[in-house]
């Protein structure tokens, strides 16, 4: 299987400063087909995830412009402007370009907290 | 609005049974694929198993292979997960998502233990 790999685990942030988050795949996440099929989604507590970003940097609706997902081939990144506090949580990417016949994989996740 | 509502979790003592549901509205339900993935206490997201529009194809993951069976019900709009040979480290919360992942549901606890 493909295995994701995301650091930091943990990132305390002060409201307002940018955060990073980088995820990196043991292979290429480009399908046969040109596309990267790599998600970012976000986990508040207690609530399930919501997904951010598909394939790689195309935020979904609703999802506010400070948010940003860019990379390629294996090294991926989402970036947050300037964090807010609603921005709390776990944050996973999730490969689905080997999916099927490979299990689809998501990183171990990242916790944005503020410092 | 989509929508998608678990239920059928529960605690259970390990080697027994458990069937899950998934009920979706707000969209042509026949048209996706479906997914489940869960989450044990404090861990991160694992994906378990999919079911093609048409329950054409299945797939599981390795560590549920064998025991846990997925299905679905386009005319009832549902989604199910039959899970068998229940284990300890299957305690988890498990959700129903749209396939391309934009729609999850609130999740339902599985705990096995005796």
């Amino acid at each position: 299987d493909v295995v994701m790999t995301q650091s930091p685990l943990s990132l305390p942030v002060t409201l307002g400063q940018p955060a990073s988050i980088s995820c990196r795949s043991s292979q290429s996440l480009v399908h046969s087909d040109g596309n990267t099929y790599l998600n970012w989604f976000q986990q508040r507590p207690g609530q399930s995830p919501r997904r951010l970003i598909y394939k790689v940097s195309n935020r979904d609706s609703g999802v506010p412009d400070r948010f940003s997902g860019s990379g390629s081939g294996t090294d991926f990144t989402l970036k947050i402007s300037r964090v807010e506090a609603e921005d709390v949580g776990v944050y996973y990417c999730m490969q689905g370009t080997h999916w099927p016949p490979l299990s689809l994989t998501f990183g171990g996740g990242t916790k944005v907290e503020i410092k | 609005q989509v929508q998608l509502v678990e239920s059928g979790g529960g605690l259970v003592k390990p080697g027994g049974s458990l069937r899950l549901s998934c009920a979706a509205s707000g969209f042509t339900f026949s048209d996706y694929y479906m997914s489940w993935i869960r989450q044990a206490p404090g861990k991160g997201l694992e994906w378990v198993s999919y079911i093609s529009s048409s329950s054409s194809y299945t797939n599981y993951a390795d560590s549920v292979k064998g025991r846990f069976t997925i299905s679905r019900d386009n005319a009832k709009n549902s989604l199910y997960l039959q899970m068998n040979s229940l284990r300890a480290e299957d305690t988890a919360v498990y959700y129903c998502a749209r396939v391309g992942f934009d729609y999850w549901g609130q999740g339902t606890l599985v705990t096995v233990s005796s």
